[in-house]
């Protein structure tokens, strides 16, 4: 089965720096996806980014950018220029092209951003 | 916006009752899901739709039944509520319709039960 691991549990940055979100998954398959969600105090689910497994090339959404290691199953999230409409927790999720779209959600990273 | 509602948003309920959330969506997607999230587990599948009257559990089904009669609604039934269900209630869609990823899920608002 699937697991996806969030190591940091809680990280704080000054405005405008850049953080880096760990994620780590574990599968034996070759090809999925990978997400990164963020949910801010509103509680709503928000897209930030989403990975290819077969592309070699990271995805990167405005100042959202990935560094996703296939080899590794290393999938961080970096922040560039952080804001405070940044703060929020941040999910890493896994999917498999065989499950019926399912994802497999890491524990999250509660991210706040210090003015 | 994937046009998906969940109703109702908040609800009090109490122990050994039983409760009905709603999940509403205006996309025609194929599949629909439902998720429980507590602190310290980020989401956990509770059961999902891949089509009208076409279910399946997921990891954190017991205590829980859904049922699809119509592509557009997905309903999650609490027979007799716990306070172990106590829990924030999302669901989400996806499977394509145009305009939108196949892989990619959208979110309802969520729905804050608190059962006493």
């Amino acid at each position: 089965a699937q697991t996806v691991t969030q190591s940091q549990p809680e990280m704080s940055v000054q405005e405008a720096e850049t953080v880096t979100l760990s994620c780590t998954y574990d599968t034996s398959e070759n090809n999925y996806y990978l997400f990164w969600y963020k949910q801010p105090p509103s509680r709503q689910m928000i897209l930030v980014i989403r990975q290819e497994a077969y592309k070699q090339q990271n995805a990167t959404e405005n100042r959202f950018s990935v560094n996703f290691q296939k080899a590794a199953k290393s999938f961080s999230l970096k922040i560039s220029d952080s804001q405070l409409g940044d703060t929020a927790m941040y999910f890493c999720a896994f999917m498999s092209m065989d499950s019926n779209y399912q994802l497999i959600w890491g524990a999250g990273t509660k991210l706040i951003i210090k003015p | 916006d994937a046009g998906i509602t969940q109703s109702p948003r908040h609800k009090v309920t109490e122990t050994g009752t039983p409760v009905t959330l709603r999940c509403h969506q205006t996309e025609n997607h194929r599949y629909m899901y439902w998720y429980r999230q507590d602190p310290g587990h980020g989401l956990r599948l509770i059961h999902y739709s891949y089509g009208v009257k076409d279910t399946d559990k997921g990891e954190v089904s017991d205590g829980y039944s859904v049922s699809r009669s119509k592509t557009e609604d997905f309903l999650l039934t609490l027979e007799s509520a716990t306070s172990s269900q106590t829990s924030v209630y999302f669901c989400a869609i996806s499977g394509g319709s145009p305009g939108h990823a196949k892989n990619i899920q959208y979110f309802g608002a969520g729905t804050r039960l608190s059962v006493l």
